[in-house]
């Protein structure tokens, strides 16, 4: 089975940085990775499907990029709402595997 | 608006079975297919197994392999999950996720979760 890599496990940075995650999956998955946010106590929500693609309603702030086995998640601008567990997914077969998580906080 | 309602919480005894079932409603049913994810307390989404509702068709994690069974019933637009011979490694919240129809099909939609106890 492809495993999914995720960078940092966590990070704290400030309101208004830019802050970015990585995900590698184990073999090349071309464009098929998903990214969601999760905040304590919620529902996963989906944030990029297709590596780059904007979920509607979701904040330009986020963005995806990467193909292959080397994805990415920014925020460009981190804001306090942002506090989260983000978790990449590969979504070409089964298994859909998901990365290990990335806690983001505020310092 | 799709929406995704799963069944209640449960306290189950090491060795039993659990069966979560899963609601849809805004869209045509069998056109998506269906996930269920689990989360251990503090720990991370892990993906169990898919199902295709117009097929009956469905993909496992190995890890569960033998003691998940995913089925659906259309008529009802609802989906099934079992698990059998829980233990306490088994208490988590368990979501369904229903497939969006955008490029790679992510999981987009998402039940409230169903929080499984297993105690003695």
């Amino acid at each position: 089975d492809i495993q999914m890599t995720q960078s940092p496990s966590s990070l704290s940075a400030s309101v208004g940085d830019r802050v970015t995650i990585t995900c590698r999956a184990s073999q090349g998955i071309s464009n098929y990775l998903a990214w969601y946010q999760q905040k304590p106590g919620k529902v996963p929500k989906l944030l990029i499907y297709a590596a780059s693609s904007l979920q509607s309603g979701v904040p330009s702030r986020f963005s995806g990029s990467g193909s292959g086995t080397d994805f990415t998640l920014t925020i460009s601008s981190l804001q306090p709402e942002d506090v989260a567990t983000y978790y990449c997914q590969k979504c070409d077969t089964a298994p859909r595997t998901f990365g290990q998580g990335t806690k983001v906080e505020i310092k | 608006q799709v929406q995704l309602v799963q069944s209640g919480a449960e306290v189950k005894k090491p060795g039993a079975s659990v069966k979560v079932s899963c609601t849809s409603s805004g869209n045509i049913f069998i056109r998506y297919g269906f996930h269920w994810v689990r989360q251990a307390p503090g720990q991370s989404l892990e993906w169990m197994g898919w199902i295709n509702p117009a097929s009956g068709d469905t993909r496992y994690s190995q890890k569960f392999q033998g003691r998940v069974a995913i089925t659906r019933d259309t008529f009802a637009s609802t989906v099934f999950m079992e698990l059998s011979s829980l233990t306490s490694g088994d208490t988590a919240v368990y979501y369904c996720a229903s497939e969006m129809e955008v490029p790679t099909w992510p999981a987009g939609h998402w039940g409230q979760g169903t929080l499984v106890t297993v105690s003695s």
